[in-house]
């Protein structure tokens, strides 16, 4: 079965340390790779995504993502957080037949503490 | 910036009665989304809109749900006979192409 994992549910991190958010799917070939994000109160804001080529992609808000085809691994990276960056994450896979049936990940809360 | 709106923010509704939820999507995007997320679940697409018709929809969108894009702007959502199960957050999103979608803020519904 077509699946999307986030294994984290909840992730604490100091400001101005690292952030990595897991992600790994399960389909028959390698959909389109999304990440999005949620603030209190907000709609879900693209952060950034994959089709193909390069698996390390850039987005906004200083976030990047690495796709490893091996590992069915699309990890959301941040190297210095900032508490504005507090939000909900959430993995995204598209089949590549398809032009907006999403399959999400259940998310990850990320806390940022002083 | 262009965005996605959608009224109302919040809905309470009695089990049995027709809710309409409504959407404006950006204005130059041609394909329409709703999804639901019921609280402490996943995100879950229900129907993606092209064309003026369905291009796909998931198991949950029975014939209680219909959606219409009555004029040039609105994007709208029904559910015929809501139950309480239906109690959820509904988002609404449009795009130009795969997977780029643009999401509204959402509108509560709660089922009573």
């Amino acid at each position: 079965a077509q699946s999307v994992t986030q294994p984290d549910i909840h992730i604490t991190v100091s400001e101005g340390a690292s952030l990595e958010l897991r992600c790994n799917y399960s389909y028959g070939a390698t959909p389109y790779l999304f990440w999005y994000v949620q603030s209190p109160g907000q709609g879900l804001q693209l952060l950034l995504k994959y089709f193909s080529g390069d698996t390390l992609v850039q987005g906004i808000k200083g976030f990047e993502a690495e796709f490893k085809r091996s590992q069915s691994s699309f990890n959301l990276r941040k190297p210095s957080v900032h508490w504005s960056d507090a939000a909900e994450y959430f993995c995204a896979v598209l089949r590549t037949d398809s032009w907006g049936k999403l399959q999400f990940g259940a998310g990850t809360q990320v806390v940022v503490t002083p | 910036e262009p965005e996605v709106t959608q009224t109302p923010s919040h809905q309470v509704t009695q089990m049995g009665q027709e809710v309409i939820l409504r959407c404006v999507p950006i204005s130059n995007h041609l394909y329409f989304y709703w999804y639901r997320q019921i609280l402490g679940q996943k995100v879950e697409f229900l129907v993606s809109f092209y064309n003026n018709e369905i291009s796909e929809k998931s198991e949950i969108f029975d014939d209680q749900f219909s959606v219409e894009r009555p004029d040039g702007s609105n994007f709208t959502l029904k559910i015929r006979s809501t139950k309480l199960e239906d109690s959820a957050m509904y988002f609404c999103a449009s795009s130009t192409g795969p997977g780029e979608l643009f999401f509204g803020e959402g509108s509560r519904l709660t089922v009573l």
